[in-house]
């Protein structure tokens, strides 16, 4: 399958600061990079779906002000948490998608956030 | 009713068993069905994808997908204890979208 990854894989930050988080597909063009929340034993939350050069569509109840999402090349797209506050601690995971690949997504390895 | 629905278990079953997972789904016209394996602490893996009625074999894993009852099923032979994990089903739905819709999950146990 494809790979994505992500960087970090891990952060602990200070309430109140920014933290950007990378994702990026390694071997194949990602038209469509997803991001998801994942807090633990709970299912995953789709946060937003960003297509390469567009802005972002976030899901409702997802403050587009608070995570600012960037698609800029086919292979990169990042998730800013501004103004990080500790009920923003959680799993972070984004996937990719190319066109023409049946939809199927693929999954990076995760940023686990922590905020203190 | 939610749109994708599973068991959540926990399902156990012994090593070198058939372990059977099963998903329904509500929307008729969805097109994309997908099989994932998360295990603790760690992200989702693409472990099987379907899109015609029928089965769909891949090592010890085979999907079944039967569109008339809206019904998409896994099935892994031989189960392993690195088997146990939490087994996700994905649907995308209307042509053309890319989201998405998870079940919530199935936990799958091997027992030794």
């Amino acid at each position: 399958g494809a790979v994505v990854s992500q960087h970090p894989s891990w952060v602990i930050c200070k309430s109140g600061t920014s933290v950007k988080i990378e994702c990026r597909s390694l071997d194949f063009q990602a038209t469509t990079m997803f991001w998801y929340r994942q807090f633990p034993k709970q299912s995953l939350m789709l946060m937003a779906t960003s297509n390469e050069g567009s802005k972002a569509t976030y899901e409702q109840g997802v403050e587009k002000d608070k995570f600012l999402i960037n698609h800029a090349s086919l292979t990169l797209s990042t998730l800013t948490v501004t103004s990080a506050h500790p009920e923003d601690s959680s799993f972070y995971i984004c996937s990719a998608s190319s066109r023409g690949s049946y939809n199927e997504q693929f999954f990076g390895p995760g940023t686990r956030l922590t905020v203190l | 009713q939610k749109e994708v629905e599973q068991n959540s278990g926990p399902l156990s079953v012994p090593e070198g068993a058939i372990a059977s997972l099963n998903c329904t789904y509500s929307d008729r016209v969805s097109q994309s069905f997908f099989w994932y394996r998360q295990y603790s602490g760690k992200s989702p893996e693409l472990i099987m994808s379907i899109y015609s009625n029928g089965d769909k074999e891949d090592g010890r894993f085979t999907a079944q997908l039967n569109k008339a009852s809206q019904y998409v099923s896994l099935l892994i032979r031989d189960s392993q204890p690195s088997d146990s994990a939490t087994y996700l089903c994905a649907v995308i739905g209307i042509q053309g979208a890319q989201k998405l819709v998870f079940g919530q999950g199935t936990r799958l146990t091997i027992n030794p």
